[in-house]
């Protein structure tokens, strides 16, 4: 079965750099979410997407902006990076209509900030 | 707010005995949805079982089982036959209604010995 898709899968950056994440969701799938998983950490809900538009908001940074596009994949665009923001990037998928509809989670983008 | 709690940072069990992992939430929510994910070294996120408030039945799936007291807002899972590939971090996630974001408990890292 299709899963969700993150690219890529590792990314070096330097710090005030920019930085885009991208996810393609599950097929049929019409809600994408991002999370932030910090070294020994839970991972941390940024933002959500339902049918391109925002549809709830975590503790995302202002330096951080998201979109979905029409074809339901979706980029987390990154800027001016500090060392802070080395983590692991998950996106998920759900589909909105089935209520018990668990997230389905990519294999994440891992970021480091030198 | 949600919140969710992992109160066992580390457990560990000998190979195909029983371990119980526990976690325990708080909300004013009715109806809402609890999850287990697990997190292998690779990092990925797998959902392990999944549980709907309204449905007094505990959920089972094969060796994995939770034991689900609504009234003490309690969701434990148990692994039964542990193996050495269950060797994983385990989120309790909570998730209030279709769409929304999940919130994750800290997570319990769980060693199976040979």
């Amino acid at each position: 079965a299709a899963g969700v898709i993150q690219s890529p899968r590792h990314l070096i950056k330097e710090k005030r750099e920019t930085a885009t994440l991208k996810c393609y969701p599950i097929p049929r799938h019409d809600t994408v979410y991002w999370y932030q998983q910090g070294p020994g950490q839970d991972p941390q809900f940024l933002i959500s997407f339902y049918e391109k538009m925002q549809s709830d908001k975590g503790s995302i940074p202002d330096r951080f902006s998201a979109q979905q596009f029409s074809d339901y994949h979706s980029e987390l665009n990154m800027s001016s990076l500090e060392l802070g923001d080395s983590a692991l990037y998950f996106c998920a998928s759900s589909e909105q209509g089935f209520h018990n509809s668990p997230l389905h989670f990519g294999n994440g983008t891992r970021l480091t900030v030198t | 707010a949600q919140t969710v709690t992992q109160s066992q940072p580390e457990m560990s069990v000998q190979e195909a005995e029983t371990v119980t992992l526990s976690c325990t939430y708080d909300t004013s929510e009715n109806n809402y949805y609890l999850f287990w994910y697990k997190q292998p070294p690779s990092r990925q996120m797998i959902l392990v079982i999944r549980q709907e408030a309204y449905k007094q039945q505990n959920a089972t799936e094969n060796r994995f089982s939770v034991n689900f007291q609504k009234a003490a807002k309690s969701f434990s899972l148990k692994i039964s036959d542990s193996q050495l590939g269950d060797t994983a971090m385990y989120f309790c996630a909570f998730k209030e209604t279709s769409g929304s974001r999940l919130t994750f408990g800290e997570g319990t890292q769980l060693t199976v010995n040979p």
